[in-house]
């Protein structure tokens, strides 16, 4: 059975970087056809995607955050990660991983069990 | 982006009834080359991450219920839980993969009457 947990500091400072490691296990996250993907949810609120990478390392991201993410895997720890940089406090929020079908069966399942991450000094 | 309104934000009903939550796409999410709805509901209970429910509008994931079903077609969809049980109190998101971003609904929590 697939599961994927997520990992990384839960504070971090406003212009700083935050980044966070999503571990899979019960397969391989080279997986031909599966995408992986982060989602977050401020406290209290929302969904929001913020981009998803295929195995083949192809990334895809939520235009309203593109020119602050980057996405990337590490086949030998069947990890995935997501770097957010020049945060403020609006990225508050529980981080959350998940696979996805992509192309065009884009649902989420499974999901990490999600870490918070606060931005505050 | 295609905007995902659901209604309504807060929803109470008496154990065994009849629990109807809506869903309102900006735009079509039908997906011609198999005439399916590329929209998904989720449930969120306190603490834990999103559930799959439903996918393809109306596709019950393995393992759920038969209680839960989804219906609706185009921009308008619903999720339908015939007999409210204790443990589905949570929120229920809508979400549709139509086009990217993939965007989800505001959610709409449940609780018992």
């Amino acid at each position: 059975q697939l599961q994927l947990q997520e990992s990384g500091p839960g504070l971090v400072k406003p212009s700083e970087t935050l980044s966070l490691t999503c571990t899979v296990s019960g397969g391989s996250i080279s997986s031909i056809s599966y995408y992986w993907g982060w989602i977050r949810q401020p406290p209290g609120k929302g969904l929001e995607w913020i981009g998803s990478i295929y195995y083949s390392g192809s990334t895809y991201y939520n235009p309203s955050l593109k020119s602050r993410v980057t996405i990337f895997v590490d086949r030998a720890k069947n990890q995935f990660s997501l770097k957010l940089s020049s945060v403020t406090a609006a990225d508050t929020a529980v981080y959350y991983c998940a696979k996805s079908n992509g192309d065009y069966s884009n649902w989420f399942d499974p999901w990490g069990q999600g870490t918070l991450v606060t931005v505050s000094s | 982006d295609i905007v995902m309104t659901q209604s309504p934000d807060s929803l109470a009903v008496s154990l065994g009834e009849r629990a109807t939550i809506n869903c309102k796409s900006s735009q079509s999410v039908l997906y011609s080359s198999n005439n399916k709805n590329s929209l998904a509901w989720y449930q969120q209970k306190p603490g834990q991450p999103p559930k799959l429910l439903i996918y393809w509008a109306s596709t019950r994931d393995s393992g759920v219920p038969d209680r839960f079903s989804g219906s609706g077609s185009g921009t308008d969809f619903t999720l339908t839980i015939s007999s409210l049980q204790a443990e589905d109190v949570a929120v229920y998101y809508c979400q549709q993969y139509y086009s990217s971003p993939p965007t989800f609904g505001q959610g709409t929590k449940l609780e018992i009457k």
